[in-house]
């Protein structure tokens, strides 16, 4: 069974940092692309990062592109997003979530982890 | 930048038939993708590329995509489809989502 989990999220203050992880089993992860999503509190979803199985594609929103940066560890099955010069409005549940197809993008997101909540405030 | 644009409420009668827009700029041209969210879950997938079910999502899902409006189709609503519903895209390496759609089944 396909199985994220996210973990590191918590309450940070503006300006500050954190790192997500997202631990992925049941599938080689090395030869799927991985994506983080969030979404506001009671709102919807926004695509905030996408790397390709290998790792050396990268891509990122506008809203977080040279603030945050993605990785993976593939020898480690895990996946992270680190998070520098945090805003309010970064505010949010961030799910992990792997491409559904390993032949490339756009097939869809499938499955998404449980998330993990991010809170920005001083 | 590309916009998904989604009604924020659909009802639907108990076994009728819902079906939930998502509109966009020549939409045809891109593959959309459909997640169902449950109040406290996460999204799962339940169109990918405009028509195709993922393994264990019922054949009462079903996808269309036509000119500037791509719609999700429910047949035969059931208590458990209430749901918000998103669609998604992806546009110049980066994906949109529609804004989402909350089904109620009445």
């Amino acid at each position: 069974e396909v199985q994220l989990l996210e973990s590191g999220g918590g309450l940070v203050q503006p300006g500050g940092s954190l790192r997500l992880s997202c631990a992925a089993s049941g599938f080689t992860f090395s030869t799927y692309a991985m994506n983080w999503v969030r979404q506001t509190p009671g709102k919807g979803l926004e695509w905030v990062s996408a790397i390709s199985g290998g790792g050396i594609y990268t891509d990122y929103a506008d809203s977080v592109k040279g603030r945050f940066t993605i990785s993976r560890d593939n020898s480690k099955n895990t996946l992270y997003l680190q998070m520098n010069s945090l805003r309010a409005e970064d505010t949010a549940v961030y799910y992990c979530a792997k491409d559904l197809d390993a032949a490339g993008p756009d097939w869809g997101f499938d499955p998404w982890g449980q998330g993990t909540l991010v809170t920005v405030s001083s | 930048s590309y916009e998904l644009t989604q009604p924020l409420s659909v009802s639907v009668a108990l076994g009728q038939t819902a079906r939930i827009p998502c509109g966009g700029n020549n939409i045809e041209s891109k593959n959309v993708h459909w997640y169902q969210q449950k109040p406290g879950q996460a999204p799962v997938l339940v169109i990918y590329r405009d028509t195709n079910r993922p393994s264990g999502i019922p054949e009462r899902f079903s996808g269309s995509n036509s000119g500037n409006t791509a719609i999700l189709t429910i047949s035969r609503a059931q208590a458990g489809d209430e749901a918000d519903y998103y669609c998604h895209v992806w546009d110049s390496s980066t994906a949109v989502f529609g804004g989402g759609t909350k089904l109620t089944v009445l």
